[in-house]
């Protein structure tokens, strides 16, 4: 299973990127995607979540309005368009699958078991 | 919103045990995650469910919760340990994303 990104850059404040994930090696519909961020020398930040199982799109309350996430279960990838950016937004970009879909006692809870290698968003 | 306290830093000797706390209102009624994350890569999941280890984690990453405390012990600390060290629940209360810890950095002396 992979999760690759791409699509980050630099931007000025106002702008907008789009940020694409392309994933292989797994049934896009038996896990969710979601896509956390970590700022420059700080923790780990979760940005939006893919309810695969029929639920709704999730945002942080820092990018909701802003980011919006989509998916292409042809190409197997998902993406966060990112508009208004921000200063605050500057970050490496990861995307990751969350797997499983929901608790079983056989795999256990979800979890993020898959990450990219991330993808930097600069904005200044 | 929910919120995970960690040590921010935690020092041990080679082969020494090192133990990572994380802290969070009622965390004994969440499934508690721990990932790692050496610098410039991107954080692996070491202990899911608190106790279980996905394939190719070393025994020596454990995990345990006890009241309002979950614990990383890493055994035997290695040099290649040293990294950063995040905790991860679930928050169905808010915005029902996944909430990380503020991270511990385990410095290998």
């Amino acid at each position: 299973a992979q999760v690759v990104e791409s699509g980050g850059g630099s931007v000025k404040p106002g702008g907008s990127l789009r940020l694409s994930c392309e994933t292989s090696g797994f049934s896009f519909s038996d896990c969710h995607m979601t896509w956390i961020r970590q700022a420059p020398g700080k923790g780990l930040e979760w940005v939006s979540f893919m309810n695969n199982s029929g639920g709704p799109t999730y945002y942080a309350d820092a990018v909701k309005g802003r980011f919006t996430l989509s998916s292409d279960s042809v190409k197997n990838s998902v993406y966060l368009q990112m508009s208004s950016l921000r200063v605050e937004d500057t970050a490496v970009y990861y995307c990751a699958r969350v797997f499983p879909l929901y608790y079983d006692s056989l795999t256990g809870s979800p979890r993020v078991d898959v990450w990219g290698q991330g993808t930097t968003v600069t904005v200044s | 919103s929910y919120v995970l306290t960690q040590a921010p830093s935690v020092s041990v000797a080679p082969g020494q045990t090192a133990r990572v706390t994380c802290g969070g209102n009622n965390i004994g009624s969440k499934s508690v995650h721990w990932y790692q994350q050496k610098p410039g890569q991107a954080p692996v999941l070491v202990v899911f469910d608190e106790t279980d280890r996905p394939s190719g984690i070393p025994e020596r990453f454990s995990g345990s919760k006890s009241g309002n405390t979950a614990t990383l012990t890493i055994s035997r600390v290695e040099v290649g340990d040293e990294a950063d060290y995040y905790c991860q629940v679930w928050d169905t209360t808010s915005d029902h994303l996944g909430v990380f810890g503020t991270g511990t950095r385990v410095s290998v002396l």
